[in-house]
């Protein structure tokens, strides 16, 4: 069964940074494309960054670049996101998902998400 | 950007009745190469994350019911589910993959029963 566990999240001062964390399980991490998506509560999905399956090829959304940071170790099986310089406008719900056909991608399976709440 | 726009907003249709979403994409996500859409639909229900159930437009996922149904091309798609059930309820986002980076969804569209 593929699994997908985010971890990390939590309450964070304007300016600050967090570390989440995605261990995947139940398929060969190392052959996929790993994405983060996040969303608002109420509001629609909104893709952050997608790392190739051997970490040379990063992307963000415009919305990030430049304070976020992707990254994997097929070694354990885990996807990294790493928050910088955040903002209030970064609060949502953070979900690892799983792309299916390199870039052009849809994502066919989700973590169940890490809450990011950025206040003073 | 493309912008994917759905409509409606919420919809109430009873029980075994007929559900229709639309879903209308600011540009063409119709790849001529290979003529096919780069389009997919996920259903969420509260509390998790979303849930795969079309690709390609019309491609059912594994293990998904197939009263659920994909169809359309270029810039317009409907996810239809013939028979709505209980367990239907939900909120449903299309999604193209066809420009990428910017993997873009839909505003969403709540699915109740009347």
């Amino acid at each position: 069964e593929v699994l997908l566990v985010e971890s990390g999240g939590g309450l964070v001062q304007p300016g600050g940074s967090l570390r989440l964390s995605c261990a995947a399980s139940g398929f060969t991490f190392s052959n996929y494309w790993m994405h983060w998506v996040r969303q608002v509560p109420g509001k629609g999905p909104v893709w952050v960054s997608r790392i190739n399956s051997d970490g040379s090829s990063i992307t963000f959304a415009d919305s990030v670049k430049g304070r976020f940071t992707i990254s994997r170790d097929n070694a354990k099986d885990t996807l990294y996101l790493d928050l910088n310089n955040l903002r209030a406008e970064d609060t949502a719900v953070y979900y690892c998902a799983r792309g299916v056909v390199g870039t052009l991608s849809y994502f066919d399976y989700w973590g169940q998400g890490t809450l990011v709440t950025v206040s003073s | 950007d493309i912008v994917m726009t759905q409509s409606p907003d919420s919809l109430a249709v009873s029980l075994g009745e007929r559900a229709t979403i639309n879903c209308k994409s600011s540009q063409s996500v119709l790849y001529s190469s290979n003529n096919r859409n780069y389009l997919a639909w996920y259903q969420q229900k509260a509390g998790q994350p979303p849930k795969l159930l079309i690709y390609w437009a019309s491609t059912r996922e594994s293990g998904v019911p197939d009263r659920f149904s994909g169809s359309g091309s270029g810039t317009d798609f409907t996810l239809t589910i013939s028979s709505l059930q209980a367990e239907d309820v939900a909120v449903y986002y299309c999604q193209q993959y066809y420009s990428t980076p910017l993997y873009s969804f839909g505003q969403g569209t709540k699915l109740e029963i009347k």
